[in-house]
């Protein structure tokens, strides 16, 4: 079974400038989230999806930030304009669904951000 | 205070050695879990578990819901066990995960 794919896996940019990333989840996980995890910090939750409806989206800043996920099925996350604090690591994670007990997340690699 | 506080914050040891990781909590959850995160950021999951012990291989997790407490343990460790190790909670009636800011764990040869 295919895992969590992320891409790309690194990228560097200039602040001001916009960047996306693209994940696409397990087959049949219904469930895909967005974290970001900056250095020496465990990952934070950005924005969560059932299917492509947003269930919990209270912790994205959604004055530059913002994400997507049309189809229900794979996703993008842009940020626009990057600021210097945005420098992280973005893990995207899927679930088969929500609200079950003991649901597992799955995370893909990650994309390693820096901005200059 | 942090919901989730894992100790140590890092930690070096002997290859062969026996190591213990702690993670502590102090919110509702109905699951715990263990991540294993390398260099380049992906994160595998090692456990989920709610009540009891999990072992699988030289890893093994157990949690005291009475006590909100776990531990992961690695027994004959090795340096490709070197990696950061994270707990995160399972809120109880969310799917929201609260993290730990991890363990950083270097085994030498």
């Amino acid at each position: 079974e295919a895992g969590v794919a992320q891409s790309p896996r690194y990228k560097i940019i200039e602040k001001r400038q916009s960047v996306a990333f693209w994940c696409n989840p397990i087959s049949g996980h219904a469930t895909l989230y967005w974290y970001q995890q900056i250095l020496g910090q465990g990952p934070k939750l950005l924005i969560q999806f059932q299917n492509n409806g947003v269930v919990d989206d209270s912790q994205l800043p959604k004055d530059r930030f913002s994400a997507e996920r049309l189809k229900g099925v794979d996703s993008t996350l842009k940020i626009q304009p990057a600021k210097l604090e945005d420098s992280a690591v973005y893990l995207c994670a899927s679930s088969f669904t929500f609200g079950r007990l003991l649901n597992e997340q799955f995370f893909g690699p990650g994309t390693r951000l820096t901005v200059l | 205070k942090n919901e989730v506080e894992q100790s140590p914050q890092n930690l070096t040891a002997q290859e062969g050695e026996f190591i213990t990781i702690n993670c502590s909590y102090s919110v509702g959850i109905s699951a715990l879990h263990w991540l294993q995160q390398h260099p380049g950021g992906g994160i595998v999951s090692l456990f989920m578990l709610s009540s009891g012990k999990k072992k699988h291989g030289r890893l093994i997790a157990t949690i005291n819901i009475q006590e909100k407490h776990s531990s992961l343990h690695i027994t004959a460790s090795h340096p490709r066990d070197s990696a950061v190790y994270i707990c995160a909670v399972k809120l109880s009636n969310t799917d929201k995960l609260i993290f730990g800011t991890g363990t950083r764990l270097q085994v030498f040869p």
